[in-house]
């Protein structure tokens, strides 16, 4: 158990839909990273939020958006969502010693998105 | 393109039998980090290397990084049912201090 946790496991929707998946950190870590995992491209960066700012930005789509709340848990929020979407969506969080993507990453469980 | 190329993309052996599985790149890394992930859970960080050509050992698990910081090898001796798993390396550019995924090397050690 990493200590991250990520509501929901699993997520069945229909194209079209808008979705929220929510992230807590580890307790003390500041950093927190998403990232989009399918079959056929690996690991994706989507962005990264160090205590409550964005901090780095990936290949996230503009359908896409997150946040960073005072108490450091996250939301991932994916709109007018396409089958193509369907992936995991894990996510991490790091130590906050330097708050870059060089500190241990800790990764939760996952949300499993289906998009029918 | 993948900036940071695994192979082999898939690998599977006999319980007892030597592997390595490589992570290259054309590109320099401050420090690469090598995770497995397990079926159904998120990667777990197995190592950090910083300096070119480190060894670093973890049980039957020894990791190189190149002398130059553009690759670095994964070896495992023994292989045994438990080092089943998806192994992804992760580089880290001075440039902006963003891991750089692989695709990753799907490993199955059969009993």
């Amino acid at each position: 158990d990493s200590g991250v946790t990520q509501t929901p496991k699993h997520l069945i929707t229909a194209t079209g839909q808008r979705v929220t998946l929510r992230c807590s950190p580890r307790s003390g870590d500041l950093s927190v990273y998403w990232y989009q995992q399918s079959l056929d491209q690996g690991l994706q960066f989507l962005i990264q939020y160090y205590n409550g700012e964005e901090r780095a930005k990936g290949n996230i789509l503009e359908r896409f958006s997150a946040q960073q709340f005072p108490d450091l848990h996250s939301e991932l929020n994916l709109s007018s969502l396409e089958l193509g979407d369907s992936a995991l969506y894990f996510c991490a969080s790091s130590e906050p010693p330097t708050g870059t993507s060089t500190d241990t990453q800790y990764f939760g469980p996952g949300t499993r998105l289906t998009v029918l | 393109t993948q900036l940071l190329e695994q192979s082999p993309q898939f690998l599977s052996i006999q319980e007892g039998e030597n592997l390595t599985v490589y992570c290259n790149s054309s590109s320099v890394f401050s420090s690469l980090q090598w995770y497995r992930q397990e079926p159904g859970e998120g990667p777990v960080l197995l190592v950090t290397v910083v300096t070119g050509g480190e060894v670093k050992k973890l049980k039957r698990l020894t990791f190189q990084f190149g002398d130059a910081r553009k690759d670095s090898s994964l070896h495992i001796t023994a292989a045994q049912p438990g080092d089943t798993g998806l192994y992804l390396c992760a580089g880290v550019r001075d440039s902006n201090y963003q891991l750089i995924w692989g695709a990753g090397t799907k490993l199955i050690i059969k009993p």
